[in-house]
């Protein structure tokens, strides 16, 4: 089975505070991305990765960077943390090839206090 | 741009009860269509898919069939468990190796013994 792995499950930052989520992908899969779920908005892209150290905006990356340094890892930066970043983030990857299966990772629930 | 609309929740069922979550789409070309599921404090798992016009994804009881002249992929179970509460989500990726997956915004279903 894929395994999506984010390392943590619950955090809780103050304002001002960098913080990484990182996440670890065992399927050697070539995509990967970065989303926050949030109620009545749906799941929105933060940004994407083709492949090791490449990396795409998506709809809502302001306040937000990311790293991908080696093909099973992909961090997301949040680089001074404010309130209106707290939420679900969710990671996930694919296969580089059209129409297949994003598998997810469980969340990473952020508060920023 | 690509788009999915689903219906807006919540859903509430007794158990045994007929399922349809309605979901349309606007997209250009040929997309793949998912439903993807969200249990309570968990990540989305893939329930179902569709790649081609006509295809039929089933997987424990839910089915939904690609409908391109309607652009619809409609959700439906035909009697539901208690254990079937969740969010459930629509998506389509629109092809390619760097295609992105849009999201609905989500169903949220409640189904009571």
């Amino acid at each position: 089975d894929v395994k999506v792995t984010q390392s943590s499950r619950y955090l809780v930052k103050r304002t001002g505070e960098k913080v990484f989520l990182e996440c670890v992908q065992d399927m050697d899969h070539e995509n990967m991305f970065w989303y926050r779920q949030d109620p009545g908005l749906g799941l929105r892209l933060i940004y994407f990765s083709y492949d090791v150290k490449m990396k795409e905006k998506g709809d809502i990356p302001e306040g937000y960077s990311v790293s991908r340094e080696k093909k099973e890892r992909f961090s997301l930066i949040l680089e001074s943390a404010s309130t209106n970043q707290t939420s679900m983030y969710l990671c996930a990857s694919r296969t580089w090839t059209a129409g297949n299966t994003i598998y997810f990772g469980e969340g990473s629930w952020l508060t920023v206090v | 741009g690509n788009s999915v609309t689903q219906m807006e929740g919540p859903v509430t069922l007794s158990e045994e009860a007929f399922l349809t979550i309605n979901c349309t789409y606007t997209a250009t070309g040929y997309p793949s269509l998912f439903w993807y599921v969200q249990y309570p404090g968990e990540g989305l798992q893939l329930l179902l898919k569709a790649t081609k016009a006509d295809d039929k994804g089933s997987n424990k009881g839910f089915e939904a069939t690609y409908r391109k002249e309607t652009t619809s992929f409609h959700l439906e179970k035909g009697s539901v468990q208690v254990s079937d509460s969740a969010v459930y989500f629509c998506a389509l990726s629109d092809g390619g190796g760097s295609e992105k997956l849009v999201f609905g915004k989500g169903t949220k279903l409640t189904v009571n013994p």
